[in-house]
């Protein structure tokens, strides 16, 4: 099975800090690459697929990246809304196998 | 417009078998793959199997030999049986299409 590695686990940041998280996979995955925003009590909304495409409807402060098997997502100007956490997922193999998150709090 | 919703028994007993029903409307089985996804309380996403739009399914290999996902291509259904449950199968369970949309979930608590 292809290993997601996430980090960090948690994130405090302040409004307007630039947020990076990333996640590093351990097989080869291209761009089969999905990064998830949940909020407490609610379900997983796609932000990123394809590493680096953005989903409908998601705000332009988020931007995916890849660089060799690491997969990085940015938050360019936190803002509270985005409190969340943040998961990866890779889709190129099953299982699919997702990151073990990230919870990114405002300091 | 695309949505799923999951339902089924908020508490099963230990040892008992969980059975979970995601009812689709927006598109057909025929066309999108729908998979199950859980998540324990506090904890991350786990992918649990896949039904393909023939028919065919995939399962996590932790899960495999106790679970079964099956449809009603007619009801627009999408089913889940996982036995012999235990405490640490408490989670939130999901469906998603294609693992882009996602429905409510339904939280399932294991315990006597």
């Amino acid at each position: 099975d292809i290993q997601m590695t996430q980090s960090p686990s948690s994130l405090s940041a302040s409004l307007g800090d630039r947020v990076t998280i990333t996640c590093r996979a351990s097989q080869d995955i291209g761009n089969y690459l999905t990064w998830f925003q949940q909020k407490p009590g609610k379900s997983p909304r796609r932000m990123i697929y394809g590493a680096t495409n953005l989903a409908a409807g998601v705000p332009s402060r988020f931007s995916g990246s890849r660089s060799g098997s690491d997969y990085s997502l940015t938050i360019s100007s936190l803002e509270s809304e985005d409190v969340a956490d943040y998961h990866c997922l890779q889709s190129i193999q099953y299982p699919l196998t997702f990151g073990s998150g990230t919870k990114l709090e405002i300091k | 417009q695309v949505q799923l919703k999951e339902s089924g028994p908020g508490l099963v007993q230990p040892s008992q078998t969980l059975s979970l029903t995601c009812t689709v409307s927006g598109f057909s089985l025929t066309s999108y793959h729908v998979s199950w996804v859980r998540q324990p309380p506090g904890k991350g996403l786990e992918w649990m199997g896949v039904i393909w739009t023939g028919g065919s399914t995939a399962y996590n290999s932790l899960l495999k030999s106790r679970l079964s996902i099956s449809r009603d291509i007619s009801k627009s259904q999408v089913f889940l049986k996982m036995n012999s449950l235990q405490t640490e199968d408490t989670a939130t369970y999901y469906c998603a299409r294609d693992i882009t949309y996602w429905g409510q979930g339904v939280m399932v608590t294991v315990s006597s």
